[in-house]
């Protein structure tokens, strides 16, 4: 069982500033998910990452997997109101991080 | 093409009752899950199903028992409620795509135990 540590546990930010968010485990990854819950909803897959080093863009959503598949960051750029959510890690377990809660104020 | 969906959506239970949170999906998907989720704690796996007829413990089974009935069905029954079990349950299937195993999760059952 992987454990997977998500930082920071909340956040508070301004319309239009960048933030990271992180996902940690001290094992390796074959392949990690990153999640948006939005409140009153069920999680919503965002992107699959599998390979070490793999970078993958979503619109203003970056997300990097570590070169040795322990850890994940997910940058947002210009954050808006709309990207308001809990986001989510989980391994191939299918086992799910405590997730930050972001919070974009307009 | 529904998803993944589960009733009810809302309960209030007493100690000591039971009841059964249903979930379906139409995707035709093998693998189904039952979560809980509760502040702070993000989603803890209770049981999963990997395929119809086959059923196994996940992080926290203790006080549940699941019933896979068909490929689409995948029950959750609580046989005596207690307060620790207020929460959040979230029920998933799960398929392949071109990156990997995709979970699709249902609206959610909020569950209150007084």
């Amino acid at each position: 069982t992987q454990l997977l540590e998500q930082s920071p546990q909340f956040l508070s930010i301004q319309e239009g500033e960048n933030l990271t968010v992180y996902c940690n485990s001290s094992s390796v990854f074959s392949s990690l998910q990153w999640y948006r819950q939005e409140p009153g909803e069920g999680p919503v897959l965002l992107v699959t990452v599998v390979t070490g080093g793999e970078v993958k863009k979503l619109k203003r959503l970056t997300f990097q997997f570590g070169d040795a598949r322990k850890d994940s960051s997910l940058h947002i750029t210009a954050a808006q109101p709309g990207d308001t959510g809990l986001y989510l890690c989980a391994g191939a377990d299918m086992r799910f991080g405590a997730g930050t809660r972001l919070t974009v104020k307009p | 093409n529904a998803g993944v969906t589960q009733t009810p959506k809302f309960q209030v239970l007493k100690t000591g009752q039971s009841m059964t949170l249903q979930c379906a999906q139409d995707m035709n998907h093998n693998s189904m899950y039952w979560y809980r989720q509760d502040p702070g704690m993000g989603l803890r796996l209770i049981y999963y199903s990997a395929s119809e007829g086959t059923t196994d413990k996940g992080e926290v089974p203790n006080g549940y028992n699941v019933s896979r009935l068909n490929k689409r069905e995948f029950s959750l029954r609580l046989e005596s409620a207690a307060p620790s079990q207020t929460s959040v349950y979230f029920c998933a299937s799960s398929g392949l795509t071109g990156t990997g195993e995709t979970q699709y999760f249902g609206p959610g059952t909020r569950l209150l135990v007084l």
